[in-house]
């Protein structure tokens, strides 16, 4: 398997400017979560899936963050319009419940700078 | 929310030596995984833990799931130079639920 897959891995842009950062899960796997890295503030929970459903969105930070997940395969991360405190890495990590285990698999990250 | 504090927050050691780090929690954890990442990279699972006082290895790495579910022990033995990097701990109270992340232990060997 490929593993998580993310795009893209960097993106510049420009304060106000629309940001769609996009995550392929491990095929199978059922829940799909975005995290966000800072060094402030370390690794957040933005938000969660499980087959396709949005679990738990309480860590998106507000309005202008938004995430869809239309099917099994795809989920994209959107903030419009970006301000520079966005500036962060961006994970996407997608897991599978069989019995007895449990574990994240994350991708490489999007590195987001927003000017 | 739920809270992970990982102890020590960076350390420095000797190639060779052996490393100790923790991880404690206010909550009660039933799934402990630990994770390390490199720069500009994902984090990548190192070891994960499923019951308490669970003590599992992978190759020099051993971590120990904590009796009281609130803490999780990770040791690295014999050091070498592709141990640097930072260290971090997540718990998850029940399957299907979310991931909690300590802030991580950053690593530096010296050679």
């Amino acid at each position: 398997d490929a593993g998580v897959i993310q795009s893209p891995r960097h993106e510049v842009t420009e304060m106000g400017q629309e940001v769609t950062l996009r995550c392929k899960p491990i095929s199978g796997h059922d829940y799909l979560f975005w995290y966000r890295q800072t060094m402030m503030r370390g690794l957040e929970l933005l938000i969660y899936f499980n087959n396709n459903v949005p679990i738990d969105d309480s860590g998106m930070p507000e309005d202008r963050f938004s995430a869809k997940m239309p099917n099994a395969s795809f989920s994209t991360l959107k903030i419009q319009p970006s301000e520079p405190r966005d500036s962060a890495v961006y994970f996407c990590a997608s897991s599978f419940i069989p019995s007895g285990a449990n574990v994240l698999t994350f991708g490489a990250g999007s590195r987001l700078t927003v000017l | 929310g739920q809270q992970l504090n990982q102890s020590p927050q960076s350390m420095f050691i000797q190639e060779g030596e052996d490393v100790s780090m923790n991880c404690t929690s206010s909550s009660i954890f039933n799934t402990w995984l630990w994770y390390k990442q490199d720069p500009g990279e994902g984090p990548v699972l190192l070891i994960a833990l499923y019951k308490a006082g669970e003590l599992t290895s992978n190759g020099r790495l051993t971590a120990q799931f904590g009796i009281t579910r609130k803490d999780s022990f990770l040791n690295i033995s014999a050091s070498i130079p592709s141990d640097v990097g930072i260290y971090f701990c997540a718990g998850q109270m029940d399957y299907g639920q979310n991931f909690v992340f300590g802030p991580g232990t950053r690593l530096s060997v010296l050679p």
